[in-house]
This record gives C-alpha cells, structure tokens and sequence, in this order.
C-alpha cells in the first residue's frame, strides 16, 4: 500500500494559464474524489469517480475545471483559464467500492495551486 | 442538507492532558457515518475514527474516543494523554448516504505545549 499519490507537490502559475494535478490513488481502489481546500476551510467536494465514470459533480466545479480517469486507475484535474481565486490545496482522494458505511476516504497530501 | 458545524477555530492542551473537540451535525437521514480526519502541517488527512448513527456503543481507537449523543447531533471528539505531536487541523466529517461523499467541518487548530 504506497498511498494516494499527488503530483504536483506545488504548482505556481500565473493568471489565465492552464494547469492539471495529477492523482494516483490506492491501487485496489475504485472511487477516485477531488476535493478543494482553501485556508481556514475544511475541504470541499468537487467531483468523485467510480472506475472510469464520473458520477457526481460539485456546483462549484465550473465549466473552467474537468476531471477525468481515462482507464480507472489515475485521474487528472485540469484548470482552464485560471483566477487568482482557484488559488487553493486541490486534494484526492480514494476508497473501495462501499463495504460498508464506515468505509474511509485515504487522502493524498494534496497539489497547493498559487495563482498571481 | 446535511452540516457539520465545528465552533472551535483553536484550542490549546498541555502535554498528557486530555481534549474535547465539538463537532454538530445535522441530518433528516436516520443513517449516516461519522469520521474524524487529522491534518498535520504536511497536508495529508489521516483517518482517525467513525461513528456509524446507529453503532450502540461510542468509538474508540487508541488515545481517540469518540462521545456520541444522538439526540443532540454531537460527535465531540476525545483524546487523552496529548502528545506533541498531535499538534494539527482536525476535521469532523459525514458522509452522505447516498453519494458516499463526505462533508467537512471547518476544522479546530489544536497546540499541545509542553
């Protein structure tokens, strides 16, 4: 078990530029989630996958953010014309299909996302 | 919709002391999970222990131990015998039954000092 993996650790970038974060989850893992933290806040839901097929989409997931899991393994989160408010930690994180109600979300140590 | 409520932005512990974090939630389904997460400075959120709505008994894992009242939606999280190292963010969470999603508090900064 080597974790949730996310690449990159820090991503700096400037205004209207495009970005993707990248998320390994636990191997054996089916669902995939994206969740946006921003300071002195918990983190909010963006969107979650199971296998390949997104299943739920946050409200505040615009039209400017896209997720994908192409083959069910790793997800890119990808950023479109960026603002200085998307500035924030973009954290995964993964699970097994439900084996019950307390099934836990792992997290991954998140892509801290700058935007000057 | 469902809330998590956490009124405590900070609190502070001397060393081998013991702590109470508040957590509120609030909820029409009579079915959902409760999970307390840990947030170091490093970022990653590590699981610490579940309460399911209708688990008889109050969780425990470890130093943790979880004070569930029911009637008052309350989920207030213990640990005793602060360590140093449980210096960090800690988050109260539900999960949705249906979307299996998870909802987070706004979180309480805890200092242990020596």
């Amino acid at each position: 078990d080597t974790g949730v993996s996310q690449n990159p650790r820090h991503k700096i970038t400037k205004r209207g530029q495009n970005v993707t974060f990248r998320c390994d989850p636990i191997s054996e893992h089916n669902r995939l989630y994206w969740y946006r933290q921003t300071l002195g806040q918990g983190p909010e839901f963006l969107t979650y996958f199971q296998n390949e097929a997104q299943l739920e989409k946050s409200r505040l997931l615009s039209d400017r953010f896209s997720a994908e899991r192409p083959k069910g393994s790793f997800s890119t989160l990808e950023i479109q014309r960026t603002e200085q408010g998307d500035s924030a930690m973009y954290l995964c994180a993964s699970s097994r299909d439900r084996q019950g109600p307390n099934e836990k979300l792992f997290f991954g140590s998140g892509t801290q996302l700058s935007v000057l | 919709a469902q809330k998590i409520t956490q009124t405590q932005p900070g609190m502070f512990v001397q060393e081998k002391e013991a702590v109470t974090l508040d957590c509120t939630y609030d909820t029409s389904d009579p079915s959902y999970g409760l999970f307390w997460y840990k947030q170091p400075s490093s970022g990653e959120m590590i699981f610490l222990i579940y309460q399911g709505s209708y688990d008889q008994q109050n969780a425990t894992e470890g130093r943790y131990s979880l004070n569930f009242q029911k009637a008052r939606k309350s989920a207030n999280l213990v640990i005793s015998a602060s360590q140093l190292g449980d210096s960090a963010m800690y988050f109260c969470a539900m999960r949705e039954p249906n979307t299996d999603k998870l909802i987070f508090g706004t979180g309480t900064r805890l200092q242990v000092f020596p």
